[in-house]
């Protein structure tokens, strides 16, 4: 365990679904990430939170929509998703948003069918 | 925008033996440098970084890495790698700012 917990693990979706991942951490960290991680590319930034502010957001489609109601907590709500958009959520942790490292969570395994 | 660049997708390398695992970056602002290792059905975890100071970082599981300004290289080198070491390895680049830039990972397998 890392600190930063990713549930679902795996999750199977049709494209018309709702669904949401949730990402939790006690380590006292005031920003969290989501990244999308395919076969073969770079990580992808997806959404930046600071302090419950989402700080960027990297012209991400409007069928992924975070949330982050505290600072321990995030989601990624999604729906109306494509099979492109199969891939492993990852989401993450630092202290701010400086020259930290971050801590990961183990990701959640999305498959859309 | 930074790009990082690993050269190597995939490393063979025999039990005990020596393993460079080469990353540069595009950029030669100053950066801070990082390695991740990833698991099988992990996420990442962080195996050392580079923000300042000595340019040659020594991070977990024996890993070390050198900072080459000059040639905007970070390679990772360990001089005897176990079985255990078997898994993906990410650098990644962190100009000021909130973005990290990633490369595309090398796969490291450790053959018995």
């Amino acid at each position: 365990e890392t600190g930063v917990t990713q549930t679902p693990r795996h999750l199977v979706m049709g494209m018309t679904n709702k669904k949401s991942l949730k990402c939790e951490q006690h380590l006292g960290h005031n920003a969290m990430y989501w990244y999308k991680q395919s076969a073969k590319k770079p990580l992808e930034l997806m959404f930046v939170y600071n302090f419950k502010e989402q700080t960027e957001n990297n012209s991400v489609p409007s069928r992924f929509s975070p949330e982050c109601p505290n600072s321990s907590h995030l989601f990624l709500h999604l729906h109306t998703l494509q099979p492109e958009d199969s891939a492993l959520y990852l989401c993450a942790s630092s202290p701010g948003t400086a020259n930290y490292g971050y801590t990961f969570g183990s990701g959640t395994r999305l498959t859309v069918v | 925008a930074q790009s990082v660049t690993q050269l190597d997708s995939q490393v063979p390398v025999f039990e005990e033996a020596p393993v460079e695992l080469r990353c540069n970056y595009s950029s030669s602002v100053s950066v801070y440098l990082f390695w991740y290792v990833q698991y099988p059905n992990q996420g990442l975890q962080l195996l050392l970084k580079y923000l300042s100071g000595s340019t040659l970082v020594k991070g977990i599981n024996g890993f070390e890495a050198e900072f080459n300004k000059s040639q905007t290289s970070f390679h990772l080198r360990k001089p005897s790698v176990h079985i255990s070491d078997t898994a993906e390895y990410f650098c990644a680049v962190k100009p000021t700012g909130n973005q990290f830039y990633f490369g595309t990972g090398t796969s490291l397998t450790v053959i018995p």
